[in-house]
């Protein structure tokens, strides 16, 4: 049984730039949810997807995006990059939008952004 | 103020030891808790939820004081494995985002 995806696990990019990081859920689950986790911080809740619409949002501006596919799997994007979003960047999946306790998570992409 | 607020640590303790640290939330409205334990440069994991009568598992004790608002986390016959950072995590409604404290580190030294 595979459990949550990511990919890629590193990465660095330019301030300016671009990033597209991708999530595939626990086999069995249809909701996915992204955090960014700052060095000694805990996660911070960016958005939720369900049913391949954004159900709820945190405290990040609009240069995060995302988009959830039919299979499940899912896409966190950041434009116009600053140093301030280097992260480590966590997809967690869950059966419905509201089952925190069955929430499982990924290993995380880590961004530098120099 | 925070949301949530965790005592950073570092605890270091004894294998052996007891140990306890807390976690408090300033929405009295709050109305679900969990810990989660998350190794180095790894994923959090939950470890357990925490229920209004207080719950335990194994060498692990939850507790949730509602009228201070806060909740605890008791560790008995501490094990070199429980290493890690421990974070609590409030969600007001079933509806709503759930926010994660910064995370206490724990140490255990043989």
């Amino acid at each position: 049984d595979a459990g949550v995806t990511q990919s890629p696990t590193h990465l660095i990019k330019t301030r300016g730039q671009q990033v597209t990081l991708r999530c595939s859920p626990k086999s069995g689950h249809d909701t996915v949810s992204w955090y960014q986790q700052a060095l000694g911080q805990g996660p911070q809740f960016i958005f939720q997807y369900y049913e391949e619409e954004e159900r709820q949002r945190g405290n990040f501006p609009d240069r995060f995006s995302g988009h959830q596919f039919p299979n499940y799997s899912s896409e966190l994007n950041v434009n116009a990059l600053l140093l301030g979003d280097s992260a480590l960047y966590l997809c967690a999946s869950s059966l419905g939008w509201g089952a925190v306790d069955e929430q499982y998570f990924g290993p995380g992409t880590r961004l530098t952004v120099t | 103020r925070k949301e949530v607020e965790q005592d950073p640590g570092p605890f270091n303790v004894p294998e052996g030891a007891t140990v306890a640290f807390n976690c408090t939330y300033s929405n009295s409205a709050s109305q679900s808790f969990f810990w989660y334990r998350q190794d180095c440069r790894k994923e959090p994991k939950l470890l357990m939820s925490v229920y209004s009568s207080g719950n335990e598992d194994g060498r692990f004790t939850a507790q949730l004081n509602r009228a201070s608002q806060y909740i605890s986390l008791l560790i008995r016959d501490s094990k070199l494995s429980d290493s890690a950072t421990y974070l609590c995590v409030v969600r007001y409604s079933s509806a709503s985002k759930i926010i994660f404290g910064s995370g206490t580190r724990l140490s255990i030294r043989p």
